[in-house]
């Protein structure tokens, strides 16, 4: 079956950027998505169809794609960006499918 | 601004049909839309379970379709899920979500908004 991989954990001090990865065969091919999830509560979209923000999340957050890695980027890292965070996306062929990341642990130290 | 809620038993044991029913206020579901059912085992990664469009079209994880059954009912804007013989693999928190990507094509889909979940335990 197929795999998205990312990285456990990724640490970073407030202020600085954030570059959270997400690696997968089809990623050429095919749109990401990521979602925040903070403990205790749902996930939430903050980038769609590789590069765009929903209303209401904050400009800090954007996506970018290259080859078979797509890449979350938080600028300016704030304490309250702490949490897990999933990519989403499908194998190359079909129909409706979706595959999620293995989650990474962002900490603000 | 369109919510969805989950319910359900939180008990449910093996070999037993779990059941759950995700409430929409917010918006008609007979209007458009997919709408799925995510699975999230405590301490561990999301896992899709299915979707289904307001008119009954369903697609399923391949590793769960042999005992998943997702239904629309828009005469009380819901959607439900039934995921059969049960084991404690299945423990988890389930939420209900919008797909508001609007096609079926791979790669095109995606979620939001989410319920706030809720957790069932399979257990004797």
């Amino acid at each position: 079956s197929y795999e998205l991989t990312q990285p456990p954990s990724v640490s970073v001090s407030p202020g600085q950027t954030a570059r959270i990865t997400c690696s997968g065969d089809a990623l050429p091919k095919q749109y990401a998505y990521w979602y925040q999830q903070k403990p205790g509560q749902a996930p939430v979209l903050v980038i769609y169809k590789d590069s765009e923000r929903p209303s209401g999340i904050p400009e800090r957050f954007s996506g970018s794609s290259s080859g078979t890695t797509v890449t979350l980027t938080i600028s300016g890292v704030q304490a309250e960006d702490e949490a897990d965070y999933y990519c989403q996306s499908a194998d190359s062929s079909g129909t409706y499918d979706v595959v999620f990341g293995g989650g990474t642990k962002l900490t603000v130290l | 601004q369109v919510q969805l809620q989950e319910s359900g038993p939180g008990l449910v044991k093996p070999s037993e049909t779990l059941s759950l029913t995700c409430a929409v206020s917010g918006y008609s579901i007979s209007s458009g839309y997919y709408w799925g059912w995510i699975r999230q085992p405590p301490g561990k990664g999301l896992e899709w379970i299915g979707s289904i469009y307001h008119s009954g079209s369903t697609y399923y994880n391949p590793s769960l379709k042999s005992r998943v059954t997702i239904s629309v009912d828009t005469s009380k804007n819901q959607f439900s899920l039934k995921l059969s013989s049960v084991t404690a693999a299945d423990t988890a928190v389930y939420y209900c979500a919008r797909d508001p990507s609007g096609g079926a094509a791979a790669g095109s889909n995606w979620f939001d908004p989410w319920g706030q979940g809720t957790l069932v335990t399979v257990s004797s």
